[in-house]
């Protein structure tokens, strides 16, 4: 069962701009995580926030969670080509040691040069 | 450091045919997972292992095997490949399940 959407599930911006990206679900969480998937290759971790967190920065990156919401976002500031990716959210829903993370179906972002 | 590294990069099989997919990590980590990724469908786990000698099954098990006979090795058996099969896998490794899981390269696999 799928625990976080995405939203949008496309993006399309010019070079310089900020993007940001979405994520909502639906039952209680240990942490939401974001990552980054270029094309063809293997997906790369961003930022993990836990659930007593509200923001998280790391770099050009600022995550937020507003878990009375059951949301996430994700904002890319000052876009560059190499941003082009895909981005998907993963969630680990409250419960025992084992918790899976369950990922979303990924945002497709484009900057263009 | 190699970190995760998947094997064979692509394949072609046909229909009833049986393969293994080789995961390896050398992060120490205890936990193993595999994933197929198909198109609008985002990632599902099939298998994955909390450590050396376990396996349990994910949200999409039929049709796969798994093994964790060495704790650096992940392996993932086709017994009799089936068109539906045909998708991208994934291998990832982690600390714990629910720290960073950091991602192979990923499979390309064809079932005719």
């Amino acid at each position: 069962s799928q625990q976080g959407e995405e939203d949008p599930q496309a993006l399309s911006i010019q070079e310089g701009e900020n993007a940001t990206m979405n994520c909502s679900y639906k039952t209680s969480i240990n942490n939401l995580q974001w990552y980054r998937q270029n094309s063809g290759r293997g997906l790369v971790h961003l930022i993990l926030i836990r659930s007593n967190e509200r923001e998280k920065h790391s770099g050009r990156l600022r995550v937020t969670l507003d878990t009375s919401k059951k949301s996430s976002s994700l904002l890319i500031t000052a876009s560059r080509a190499a941003d082009t990716a895909s981005y998907f959210c993963a969630t680990e829903p409250l419960g025992g040691a084992n918790s899976k993370l369950t990922f979303g179906k990924g945002i497709t972002l484009s900057v263009r040069p | 450091n190699a970190g995760v590294t998947q094997t064979p990069k692509f394949r072609v099989l046909k229909t009833g045919q049986s393969m293994t997919l080789l995961c390896a990590q050398d992060m120490n980590h205890e936990y193993m997972y595999w994933y197929r990724q198909d198109p609008g469908m985002g990632l599902r786990l099939i298998h994955y292992s909390v450590g050396e000698g376990t396996t349990a099954k994910g949200e999409v098990p039929d049709g796969y095997n798994v093994s964790r006979l060495k704790k650096q090795n992940f392996l993932l058996g086709l017994e009799s490949a089936a068109p539906s099969q045909t998708s991208v896998y994934f291998c990832a490794s982690s600390t714990h399940m629910r720290e960073t899981q950091y991602f192979g390269p990923g499979t390309r696999l064809l079932v005719l």
